[in-house]
């Protein structure tokens, strides 16, 4: 069985730390990952995508992938409060579908 | 449209009773993938559609569950007799190709069954 594992969380950071959020993936022939980022009530919209090893940075935002060790993470750089949501991990190759993870929680304080 | 629709946005029904959803997806876009979320878990698949290839209907739960996608375009998921374990946001996503490609997601449906 396909599987992405995240912790659930909740993860709690202070406002402008960086905050982490990891997640493995069981099958090696997946060749894409996405992070989404969900609000409570609100459907999943795209963070960041990743195809190769390594890190990707877009604003904040850096997605690291190592695929030898079947390993995705996001770091958020200068957390804010609005960055508190639900952050989906999602594995993907060919033409299946994407397999998500169940979302860990992450919580900016103040 | 600029983005994937869903309708209803919610939906309260009868256990037992028939429902429909309805997708419509981002113009062009030939692949669309119907979720199920239940309250405070992760997305569950259901049913994948890509252009006129055989739909992938191997996540669906039961033989309750149907989808259909007319014209290529809009996409319609019914669950008959409904449950109250049907009770769930039901969202539609859609790419422009294949699941490696980025999956845009529409509101959602959010069912309940009393």
């Amino acid at each position: 069985q396909k599987e992405v594992e995240q912790n659930s969380g909740p993860l709690s950071v202070p406002e402008g730390a960086i905050a982490s959020l990891n997640c493995t993936y069981s099958d090696r022939g997946s060749q894409s990952f996405f992070w989404y980022r969900q609000y409570s009530g609100k459907s999943p919209e795209l963070i960041m995508f990743i195809y190769s090893n390594g890190d990707k940075e877009d604003g904040r935002f850096t997605a690291q992938l190592n695929k030898a060790s079947q390993y995705v993470s996001l770091l958020i750089r200068d957390s804010q409060p609005s960055d508190s949501a639900t952050y989906l991990c999602a594995s993907g190759g060919g033409y299946n579908k994407l397999i998500f993870g169940a979302g860990t929680r992450l919580a900016v304080h103040p | 449209g600029a983005g994937v629709s869903q309708s209803p946005s919610n939906k309260v029904t009868e256990k037992g009773k028939d429902v429909e959803l309805r997708c419509d997806p981002i113009s062009g876009h030939t692949a669309l993938y119907w979720y199920r979320q239940s309250l405070g878990q992760g997305l569950e698949f259901l049913i994948y559609f890509q252009g006129n290839s055989a739909p992938d209907k191997s996540g669906l739960p039961s033989d309750r569950f149907s989808a259909e996608r007319t014209g290529g375009s809009v996409s319609t998921l019914t669950i008959q007799r409904t449950q109250q374990e049907d009770s769930a946001v039901y969202l539609c996503a859609s790419s422009s190709r294949q699941a490696s490609d980025t999956q845009y997601f529409g509101p959602g449906t959010r069912l309940t069954v009393l």
